[in-house]
């Protein structure tokens, strides 16, 4: 699988949006991104995926680029709640790899009120 | 309930002792996995079942041991406990024909 680049940390007020950013420069075209999110303690919870396009849900908006080699995770009015390590996966789809995911660093996102 | 399930929560044990982690899910998902979380680290895979009897390692798998006779529970095993598998253990699974994997609550392992 892909590696993938996050900043280890971002800040954001309380009822902005959030742009999380993702890096995955050597992604294969059968590759997908995945959004998964981590609150303090709790098991990691998933957000959202896409293939290349533009994908919404009531969680987020995840954003690839045309070449995908990065991607914005975008959290549209973000809430105290919102506060957790948000990981960026690149996984492809299928196969052996099926489900299996790697997690890396991830960003620690902080809302503030 | 439904859901996923991971038995005890909390855990303390000594050196050498054999521990056994539970995890229960109720989706009848064919593949279900084991993760372990140390401070600083991300989530590393320790083992993974595609199906009942079906298991295969992770990154990690060297200490622990797994069975898979029902799919809806997968057991792992650490058959002589060491410090440095103190950790916070993670089940989930996922079914084929979905992109979402669900993750259990997790349970903190501290091998004294």
């Amino acid at each position: 699988d892909a590696k993938t680049t996050q900043p280890p940390s971002m800040d954001c007020a309380e009822g902005r949006a959030a742009n999380l950013p993702c890096n995955h420069s050597t992604i294969s075209g059968n590759e997908y991104v995945y959004w998964y999110r981590q609150i303090h303690s709790q098991g990691p919870q998933y957000i959202i995926h896409g293939l290349k396009n533009n994908e919404t849900n009531e969680m987020a908006s995840l954003i690839i680029t045309e070449d995908r080699k990065s991607s914005t995770l975008i959290l549209p009015h973000a809430t105290l709640r919102d506060t957790a390590v948000y990981y960026c996966i690149v996984r492809a789809a299928g196969g052996t790899s099926y489900g299996k995911l790697t997690f890396g660093q991830g960003t620690i996102l902080t809302v503030h009120p | 309930d439904a859901g996923i399930t991971q038995s005890p929560r909390y855990k303390i044990t000594e050196t050498g002792r054999q521990v056994t982690l539970m995890c229960h899910q109720t989706w009848s998902h064919s593949y279900m996995f084991w993760y372990r979380q140390d401070l600083g680290h991300g989530l590393r895979l320790i083992y993974y079942s595609a199906a009942a009897d079906i298991t295969d390692k992770g990154e990690v798998p060297d200490g622990y041991v797994v069975s898979r006779s029902k799919t809806e529970n997968f057991p792992l095993t650490l058959e002589s406990a060491t410090r440095s598998q103190t950790s916070v253990y993670f089940c989930a699974s996922i079914g084929l024909t979905y992109n979402e994997q669900f993750f259990g609550p997790g349970t903190r392992l501290t091998v004294l």
